[in-house]
């Protein structure tokens, strides 16, 4: 099946500083997004972006569907932008479901 | 917004028990997707339907089953529960399967404990 790659695994910043998570998959996609998977466990949606680049905020993504990564950019950290960060691939081969990636686990510190 | 409500939020069970999950998905949204995130661990699908019936399959175990109901909330049944099951325990709802736009949706998820 599909591999879905992300890095860093781990990730540890100041308040105000910027970072770019990377996702890489093995295969042709025909969905790809991120999510935000908070404290409480809640996963929320980021980007849905199979392709092209997309912001929300402090936040953009990504996805050359060709080369086969996405990248999520965050600008300006903030302590609530803890969290793990979840890249999902949705296969072309097969039904509509989701293969997550490990996630990065991004700390901001104050 | 709506969006896709799972209950219980939390659940206790023994060992060789039985469970029920029960997902609301999204209106108009007509697919429905289950999935298992262990400790540590990312999301794993489980099984999907479309329009009730049984879409995918994943690495569910046989004393998983699941079900759509004619007004697209989902159930999954869970029984002989071993301490492996305990984990959260995601619904998600996606609009028109087949269609441009797949964006999944997914709920609070129901935090499943076996003691």
């Amino acid at each position: 099946g599909i591999q879905v790659e992300q890095s860093p695994p781990d990730l540890i910043l100041q308040e105000g500083a910027n970072s770019t998570l990377r996702c890489n998959f093995s295969d042709s996609v025909n969905n790809l997004q991120w999510f935000h998977q908070n404290p409480w466990g809640q996963l929320i949606n980021l980007f849905y972006i199979p392709s092209g680049t997309k912001q929300n905020g402090r936040l953009s993504a990504t996805t050359v569907a060709t080369e086969r990564y996405s990248l999520l950019y965050i600008s300006s950290s903030q302590t609530t932008d803890s969290g793990v960060y979840f890249c999902a691939v949705e296969p072309v081969q097969g039904a509509q479901k989701l293969v997550f990636g490990q996630g990065t686990r991004l700390t901001i510190n104050p | 917004a709506a969006g896709v409500i799972q209950s219980p939020r939390h659940l206790i069970k023994e060992k060789r028990e039985t469970a029920t999950l029960k997902c609301y998905p999204i209106p108009r949204h007509d697919t429905v997707y289950w999935y298992q995130q262990g400790p540590g661990q990312d999301p794993q699908f489980l099984i999907s339907f479309y329009e009730k019936m049984q879409s995918d399959k994943g690495s569910i175990p046989d004393r998983f089953s699941a079900q759509q109901f004619s007004d697209y909330h989902s159930e999954l049944n869970m029984s002989s529960l071993e301490l492996g099951d305990s984990a959260l325990y995601f619904c998600a709802s996606s609009p028109l399967a087949g269609g441009d736009y797949n964006e999944q949706f997914f709920g609070p998820g129901t935090r499943l404990t076996v003691l």
